[in-house]
């Protein structure tokens, strides 16, 4: 499967605890952005991302969230002190570098990580 | 700040209708798309339009972006039960940041 893989598909945290949403993008895909979705609402975006390098973040909240795309390994999207208000789906998406003609046609979402805290 | 305005937002038709999902925006964008999303997925990419104007088609489906690059829509002729599902349009801008639209919820009844 040469798609974006998103891992755990469905996670359950307790209040209080962490959350780390994971994202292999596709291969040779070297940008990452994660959204946020609430049920029958549209994606809402948080961070896009280079390899090692944070290029947009304007959507993710100042707490408690942070994101990563290392050298080596997938996306990490991580939500420290969960509150039920973190519950959404979270889907990661990649993309070729954007000046590519191929750019915003490669762009291909995971099929996300359904986050439930209880 | 919702960018992108789509409507209808709930649309239920007979197999075998017409319809048109719009997405409309005060901003303009350097380039737009339109998704397919079924329930429990990520969205599926249908088409990016690029140029002002242009009209692109994919089989019974029709997209077309506003001469003025703030506006889109999305032509279905002859739905299918297979059209099912929501569907998405983004505008991306020059720094290539997406802004979704909340959707359109298709239902094609048979």
């Amino acid at each position: 499967n040469a798609g974006v893989m998103q891992n755990p598909r469905h996670l359950v945290r307790r209040r209080g605890q962490e959350a780390r949403l994971r994202c292999s993008p596709v291969k040779g895909h070297s940008h990452v952005y994660w959204y946020r979705q609430l049920p029958e609402e549209g994606l809402k975006f948080m961070v896009y991302l280079q390899k090692e390098n944070i290029i947009d973040e304007s959507g993710m909240p100042k707490e408690r969230f942070s994101a990563e795309f290392p050298k080596e390994g997938p996306s990490i999207l991580r939500i420290q002190q969960v509150v039920r208000g973190d519950s959404a789906a979270y889907f990661c998406a990649s993309s070729p570098p954007p000046y590519r003609d191929d750019g915003l046609d490669g762009y291909t979402f995971g099929s996300g990580t359904r986050l439930t805290v209880v | 700040t919702q960018l992108l305005e789509q409507s209808p937002q709930f649309l239920s038709i007979q197999e075998g209708e017409n319809l048109t999902v719009y997405c409309n925006s005060s901003s303009v964008f350097s380039s737009l798309q339109w998704y397919r999303q079924e329930p429990g997925e990520g969205p599926v990419l249908l088409v990016t339009v690029v140029t002002g104007g242009e009209v692109k088609k994919l089989k019974r489906l029709t997209f077309q972006f506003g001469d003025a690059r703030k506006d889109s829509s999305l032509h279905i002729t002859a739905a299918q039960t297979g059209d099912t599902g929501l569907y998405l349009c983004a505008g991306v801008n020059n720094f290539n940041k997406f802004y979704f639209g909340s959707g359109t919820k298709l239902n094609v009844k048979p």
